[in-house]
């Protein structure tokens, strides 16, 4: 089967690092997938993985290793706005052009 | 100018009755999908076009039917609604080349009474 898994909430401090895991068996591997979703709000693409090894982008880095099935979202220096549900998403092989999610992981940042 | 949208941002309807959702990509993608996000926040695919071809029908009752007109449109008919359709529906598009992030169109909030 295919399946992603994420914590379902964290909770952190304004200036805090956190780390998000996410952990996925899925059949073929083109690459994960990092989003972002406000509160009624659509999700918005943070960074994408297909080889192994840490992708840094500003104050968000994100991790893979193919062999362990596994990833996480680093997310430096909490702001306020930081606090939203981050999905982890996975592509199919190539050529299926299917994205599984998972279920998303609800930050809460604390003053 | 808005990369991926929707029509309408919000739907309430009675069960039964027959609606439909439309979607459309400025982006030039060549890749488009439609989402159901349900009362727990879980995003699961329901179906994707590749330049207007239907590639992916994930056991979707066969009440809903999407259609895709050409590359930058794709629309979700939904027939006798029933309460457990009620959700948000996201639109979303990639280029099937690269990394392919998908860009996803604001949702539509469909109640069901």
């Amino acid at each position: 089967g295919q399946n992603i898994d994420q914590p379902t909430e964290m909770t952190a401090t304004e200036g805090a690092i956190v780390q998000i895991n996410c952990t996925y068996q899925t059949s073929g591997f083109n690459g994960l997938f990092w989003y972002q979703q406000h509160a009624g709000e659509a999700p918005t693409f943070l960074s994408y993985n297909v080889l192994d090894g840490l992708e840094e982008k500003g104050r968000f880095s994100s991790f893979l290793s193919r062999s362990k099935g596994y990833s996480y979202l680093l997310l430096k220096e909490l702001q306020m706005k930081d606090s939203a549900s981050y999905l982890c998403a996975v592509r199919g092989t190539s050529g299926t052009y299917k994205y599984i999610f998972g279920t998303g992981t609800r930050l809460k940042v604390l003053a | 100018d808005t990369a991926v949208s929707q029509t309408p941002k919000y739907l309430v309807t009675q069960m039964g009755n027959d609606k439909s959702i439309k979607c459309e990509q400025n982006l030039g993608h060549d890749t488009m999908y439609w989402y159901k996000q349900d009362s727990k926040k879980f995003l699961k695919i329901m179906f994707s076009y590749n330049n207007k071809e239907l590639i992916i029908n994930e056991t979707v009752p066969n009440r809903f039917s999407p259609k895709s007109p050409d590359k930058a449109h794709l629309n979700l008919h939904i027939n006798s609604l029933e309460l457990g359709d009620s959700a948000v529906y996201f639109c979303a598009s990639s280029q099937s080349s690269g990394h392919s992030e998908q860009f996803f169109g604001p949702g539509t909030r469909l109640t069901v009474l």
